[in-house]
């Protein structure tokens, strides 16, 4: 079973849409981040949710916006889309929380953006 | 400011020669310290990490990586690289005090190839 999920694997898109990421664990872990995966391999946290409250964003633009239905989803939508918004987009998730912290973060297996 | 840096952005082996790859952090205080492994196209798994205690710490797939606080370094190390070994590797820090949220700053990685 596959524990952290994206979909999609690929998406390509144009300028100025809007689209979605979907991500799903079945690890029941309280704690779920998206991170950006630049052309350079540098990888960024962007949000972080625990039990569906975002608890981190770091100064992402406000055409992400991510969205935690229930602890074990957290989805990311994109409005007006740009082509530096190209890049793989990593969900991950954890057991920490407030007043847990030091354990492993689980990612899945990305979604490749590329915007033409 | 935090950061985490990987000197060596691409790193050639011959399989069965030893491996070792750099990593340096700039913080405050001791953070807690990642490895990550990237395959081409997956995710990233943890390969060990480094809280407190045995500066030494063994990970999984036969890497062990050496704590040195008079260094700012987290070096990870393999006395024998296989062909499948071949990937990008990613150290990562995490503040020991970040209100109980685990937020991985990640360095530029290492892209590791290997010779048969």
């Amino acid at each position: 079973d596959t524990a952290v999920s994206q979909t999609p694997k690929y998406l390509v898109t144009q300028m100025g849409n809007d689209k979605s990421i979907k991500c799903e664990q079945n690890l029941g872990h309280d704690t779920m981040y998206w991170y950006k995966q630049d052309s350079k391999k540098f990888l960024k946290i962007m949000f972080s949710y625990n039990n569906k409250e975002l608890i981190i964003n770091e100064t992402v633009p406000n055409r992400f916006s991510p969205k935690s239905p229930d602890k074990a989803h957290l989805n990311l939508h994109i409005n007006s889309l740009e082509l530096g918004d190209s890049a793989v987009y990593f969900c991950a998730s954890s057991q920490d929380g407030q007043y847990r912290v030091t354990n492993e973060q689980f990612f899945g297996p990305g979604t490749r953006l590329t915007v033409l | 400011a935090q950061s985490v840096t990987q000197p060596d952005i691409h790193i050639t082996v011959s399989e069965g020669a030893s491996l070792e790859l750099r990593c340096n952090y700039s913080y405050g205080a001791t953070p807690y310290l990642f490895w990550y492994v990237q395959s081409p196209g997956q995710g990233l798994q943890l390969l060990l990490k480094y809280f407190s205690g045995d500066t030494l710490v063994q990970g999984i797939k036969g890497f062990e990586a050496e704590f040195k606080r008079s260094q700012s370094s987290f070096n990870l190390r393999k006395p024998s690289v296989h062909w499948s070994d071949a990937a990008e590797y990613f150290c990562a820090v995490t503040p020991m005090f970040s209100g109980g949220y685990n937020k991985l700053i990640f360095g530029a990685g290492t892209r590791l190839a290997v010779h048969p």
